[in-house]
C-alpha cells in the first residue's frame, strides 16, 4: 500500500530555512497537503495542492512536489513555527498521512 | 466562521461500539463541494483518516479498518456521526471531525474540530 515517509525530527535555528521532506512512490504524480499541529491543538492546513497557501498562512511557508519527494519549506523560521508537521496525499481514494516531523526551533 | 464540534461518551469498553457526533455550525453540511468525516490520533502518535461522507450519503472509508467504521449524515440537524465497532485499546485516540474540500484533483482537509479524546478501557 502507498506510504509517505517523513523524518521524525528536524532542528533549525531561528531565521534559518527548514525543509521537511515527505517521500513516497511517485508522490510527485499526486497532490500533497501539509498540516501543522502545535501541542494540545488541532491540526491546521498550511499548504494544499502542493504549493498553495490558505488565507492567513504566512508567506514564509511554501511547498514543492516532484518525483518521489514532496517538501515543505519554512523560510526565516520563527519560534512560533515549532510544531509537528504532517504531509498527506490520496491513493486509491484513501487519504494517507506521513508519520509526522517534529520541528524544533532553537 | 465555520465550526465543527465533536460530542460523545468519554469512555468506551473493549468489544463495544464507539459512537460520536459532529455538529457543524456557521455553514450548511449540504453545501456542494465538501465531504465531512473523521480523522483520529492516538496519544503521542500520528494522524489516521477513518472516512468521509457527502451530504447525499456517498461515503469513502479507510480499508485498513476492515469495515468496522460507519459514517452517516443527518442534514436536518447539520450533523454527521461515527460508529466504530468491536473497539480495543488500540482505538484509544483523539477523534477529529473534519471538512474535506473537493478542489479539482486535490482534495484537502481545510477545517478541523477541536477533537475529543475517547479512551477504550474496561
Amino acid at each position: 500500500s502507498f506510504e509517505l515517509i517523513q523524518p521524525p525530527s528536524l532542528s533549525v535555528s531561528p531565521g534559518q530555512t527548514a525543509s521537511i521532506t515527505c517521500s513516497g512512490d511517485k508522490v510527485g504524480d499526486k497532490y500533497t497537503s501539509w498540516y501543522q499541529q502545535k501541542p494540545g491543538q488541532s491540526p491546521i492546513l498550511v499548504i494544499y495542492q502542493d504549493r498553495k497557501r490558505p488565507s492567513g498562512i504566512p508567506e514564509r511557508f511554501s511547498g514543492s512536489n516532484s518525483g518521489n519527494t514532496a517538501t515543505l519549506t519554512i523560510s526565516g523560521t520563527q519560534a512560533m513555527d515549532e510544531a509537528d508537521y504532517y504531509c498527506q496525499a490520496w491513493a486509491s481514494s484513501t487519504a494517507v498521512f506521513g508519520g509526522g516531523t517534529k520541528l524544533t526551533v532553537l | 466562521q465555520l465550526q465543527l464540534q465533536e460530542s460523545g461518551p468519554g469512555l468506551v469498553k473493549p468489544s463495544e461500539t464507539l459512537s460520536l457526533t459532529c455538529t457543524v455550525s456557521g455553514g450548511s453540511i449540504s453545501s456542494s463541494g465538501y465531504y465531512w468525516g473523521w480523522i483520529r490520533q492516538p496519544p503521542g502518535k500520528g494522524l489516521e483518516w477513518l472516512g468521509s461522507i457527502y451530504y447525499s450519503g456517498n461515503t469513502y472509508y479507510n480499508p485498513s479498518l476492515n469495515s468496522r467504521v460507519t459514517i452517516s449524515v443527518d442534514t436536518s440537524k447539520n450533523q454527521i456521526s461515527l460508529k466504530l465497532s468491536s473497539v480495543t485499546a488500540a482505538d484509544t485516540a483523539i477523534y477529529y471531525c473534519t471538512r474535506l474540500n473537493l478542489a479539482v484533483a486535490a482534495n484537502y482537509f481545510d477545517y478541523w474540530g477541536q477533537g475529543t479524546l475517547v479512551p477504550v478501557s474496561s
